[in-house]
């Protein structure tokens, strides 16, 4: 079963505009982290967040952690048509990182 | 460095059928996982291999299925027999230990009809 929900499902967005996806999990975990998945391809890593962590960046990508909602967002600034794609957090839960849980994924769109 | 590679990209056989779906991984990842990934149930893990070892196979669907890693460098996933319910795109990833993130190849799409 799925340990995190992504909300929402779907977004549609104009090249340029920010694009906000966010990820709610049930247990403890010791790391977050987000992948892309093109139409047809496997997922690619695009950031990780430690639980004693509260927000990161990476390029255009904005991630927060709040442990005591159990939420993260990911945000995409400045979006651009190759960002269309499907977004998944994953969690680890306490004792490793190798073993994560993907949420059900955000399809976004991004409208040239 | 080459990615994950999975072969075949698609497969098509009949219900009742032998599958057989195989994984080369990034060489030097010592973790190995296999997924599934359908839309009613997202992506679930299957099984996962550290040091060609298996280590979790809690999510292996029934007696169906198997998978070996005979060696570092190869891997795979079997299905006898096969069923219509199994259709779906399988994933392999590897990763190296600690905070490495997993790279996943591009699947396999199985019909099985």
């Amino acid at each position: 079963s799925q340990q995190g929900e992504e909300d929402p499902q779907a977004l549609s967005i104009q090249e340029g505009e920010n694009a906000t996806m966010n990820c709610s999990y049930k247990t403890s975990i010791n790391n977050l982290q987000w992948y892309r998945q093109n139409s047809g391809r496997g997922l690619v890593h695009l950031i990780l967040i430690r639980s004693n962590e509260r927000e990161k960046h990476s390029g255009r990508l904005r991630v927060t952690l709040d442990t005591s909602k159990k939420s993260s967002s990911l945000l995409i600034t400045a979006s651009r048509a190759a960002d269309t794609a499907s977004y998944f957090c994953a969690t680890g839960s306490s004792g490793g990182y190798q073993k994560v849980t993907f949420g059900t994924g955000t399809k976004l769109q991004v409208i040239p | 460095d080459a990615g994950v590679i999975q072969s075949p990209r698609h497969e098509v056989t009949e219900m009742g059928q032998e599958v057989t779906l195989r994984c080369k991984p990034i060489s030097g990842h010592d973790y190995l996982f296999w997924y599934r990934q359908t839309m009613m149930r997202g992506l679930e893990l299957l099984i996962y291999f550290n040091n060609n070892v298996p280590i979790d196979d809690s999510g292996m669907p029934e007696d169906r299925f198997s998978a070996k890693m005979p060696n570092a460098s190869f891997s795979t996933l079997k299905i006898q027999p096969s069923e219509p319910r199994d259709s779906a795109v399988y994933f392999c990833a590897s990763k190296l230990g600690g905070t490495q993130p997993q790279h996943f190849g591009d699947g396999t799409r199985l019909s099985i009809l």
